[in-house]
């Protein structure tokens, strides 16, 4: 149990299909982010929300679209992807704007396949 | 442009050896550093540093960060089986919108028995 929870675990979707990827953090804390990782790359963040505005979009395409209702919870949104898309897709959340400091708590992730 | 780079990029060493994982960086702004081990899903936190010089321990594995080298190592001794992971070096930033996490690539360490 990690503290953040991401659903679904593993996604298969065609290029044309519509699905959201969900995250939810039980710690309390006050941002929360989206990040991609693909092999042999870093983690490349896609998604920022702190105190629930979006503070980063890192020239994401258009395909992805993040959605922040509350603190607690972050979607994903997906649609028309590329197979080049398919890659592990990790939820964090931290507390920003506090010392000390907080580290990143990361959920399981959803591995994604575009078929 | 931030980044930050870890070595070796895959490492294989026997049960019992000791390894140890470098990390350096290039950050504007820097407020602390973090280490993460990633089995197979979530990265789990290890150490966060933020002082030059100080050692962080748990258990056999420990960390250290020198702020004028720019970097930090993280060392392993009497490696088990169960060290086998991807370890993840991190290094944040401050920015006027919270905070900023820059990610290495990772070093593989496979223990074999």
């Amino acid at each position: 149990e990690t503290g953040v929870t991401q659903t679904p675990r593993h996604l298969v979707m065609g290029m044309t299909n519509k699905k959201s990827l969900k995250c939810e953090q039980h710690l309390g804390h006050n941002a929360m982010y989206w990040y991609k990782q693909s092999a042999k790359k870093p983690l490349e963040l896609m998604f920022v929300y702190s105190l629930e505005e979006r503070v980063e979009n890192n020239s994401v395409p258009s395909r992805f679209s993040p959605e922040c209702p509350n603190s607690s919870h972050l979607f994903l949104h997906l649609h028309t992807l590329q197979p080049e898309d398919s890659a592990l897709y990790l939820c964090a959340s931290s507390q920003v704007f506090q010392d000390p400091n907080s580290p990143l708590h990361f959920g399981n992730g959803t591995r994604l396949t575009v078929t | 442009e931030d980044k930050v780079v870890q070595s070796p990029l895959s490492l294989v060493v026997h049960e019992g050896d000791t390894v140890t994982l470098n990390c350096s960086y290039e950050v504007t702004n820097f407020r602390s550093l973090l280490w993460y081990k990633q089995e197979k899903k979530a990265p789990t936190f290890l150490f966060m540093l933020t002082s030059s010089g100080i050692e962080k321990k748990s258990g056999r594995l420990s960390s250290i960060l020198d702020k004028k080298e720019l970097s930090s190592i993280l060392n392993i001794t009497a490696t088990q089986t169960g060290d086998s992971a991807i370890y993840l070096c991190a290094v944040e930033a401050i920015t006027n919108t919270g905070n900023q996490f820059y990610f290495g690539t990772g070093t593989s360490l496979t223990v074999i028995p």
